[in-house]
């Protein structure tokens, strides 16, 4: 199984700033995922990391606001930019590999940023 | 349109007795997988158990099982002997792989409360 370190943990950030999270997985893997995980809500999907190439943002997300890179098959970063405090939520990278169909995703600890 | 239905926001049970956490899911991908996560007060996701759609029989693992009913659109899980700490957040999330891009969807979630 794939072990994922996420950092940083949590953040309390001001109004108009930007956050980047980091998320390094021990070993190579095909997919990285962002996910965005409102209080008291499930997760959504905000977008899939493509090795070299941009990002596949899902419906409600965009670039500008969500930048993320993926420069190896290891490391991916998502940055939240221009913060406001809905964006207040807990954003967790996820990974799966494109074999059998049961590969579950691994999940790292998740960031708890709260905007004030 | 929802992709996975949890129809049940919370749900009490007794200690030691079993409960059914229902899900029901949504795709034209003859190909996809069903997953179910536990998410504790912590916050991170643990992996309980998966069914193929191709697969014939019901998937257990240990106390969970999945009542995997195809042609309802239904995977239903079943934890047996429930334990005090078995109270969480339970997530039923799906997987297509030919429309999907191998990303996993969630649903809205069910809370579990084992009483004493």
């Amino acid at each position: 199984s794939a072990v994922i370190s996420q950092k940083p943990s949590r953040d309390i950030c001001q109004r108009g700033t930007s956050l980047t999270i980091q998320c390094q997985v021990d070993s190579q893997v095909t997919m990285m995922f962002w996910y965005r995980q409102q209080p008291g809500q499930s997760l959504t999907l905000i977008a899939t990391a493509n090795q070299g190439s941009e990002a596949t943002y899902e419906s409600g997300f965009v670039i500008d606001k969500f930048p993320i890179s993926r420069p190896n098959l290891t490391f991916s970063t998502l940055t939240v930019s221009n913060m406001s405090p809905e964006d207040s939520s807990i954003y967790l990278c996820s990974v799966a590999d494109r074999g059998p169909l049961n590969t579950e995703a691994f999940f790292g600890q998740g960031t708890r940023l709260t905007v004030v | 349109a929802q992709k996975i239905t949890q129809t049940q926001p919370g749900m009490f049970v007794q200690e030691k007795e079993a409960v059914t956490l229902d899900c029901t899911y949504d795709t034209s991908d003859p190909s996809y997988g069903l997953f179910w996560y536990k998410q504790p007060s912590s916050g991170e996701m643990i992996f309980l158990i998966y069914q193929g759609s191709y697969d014939q029989q019901n998937a257990t693992e240990g106390r969970y099982s999945l009542n995997f009913q195809k042609a309802r659109k239904s995977a239903n899980l079943v934890i047996s002997a429930s334990q005090l700490g078995d109270s969480a957040m339970y997530f039923c999330a799906m997987r297509e792989v030919n429309t999907g891009g191998f990303k996993t969807i969630f649903g809205a979630g069910t809370r579990l409360f084992v009483k004493a």
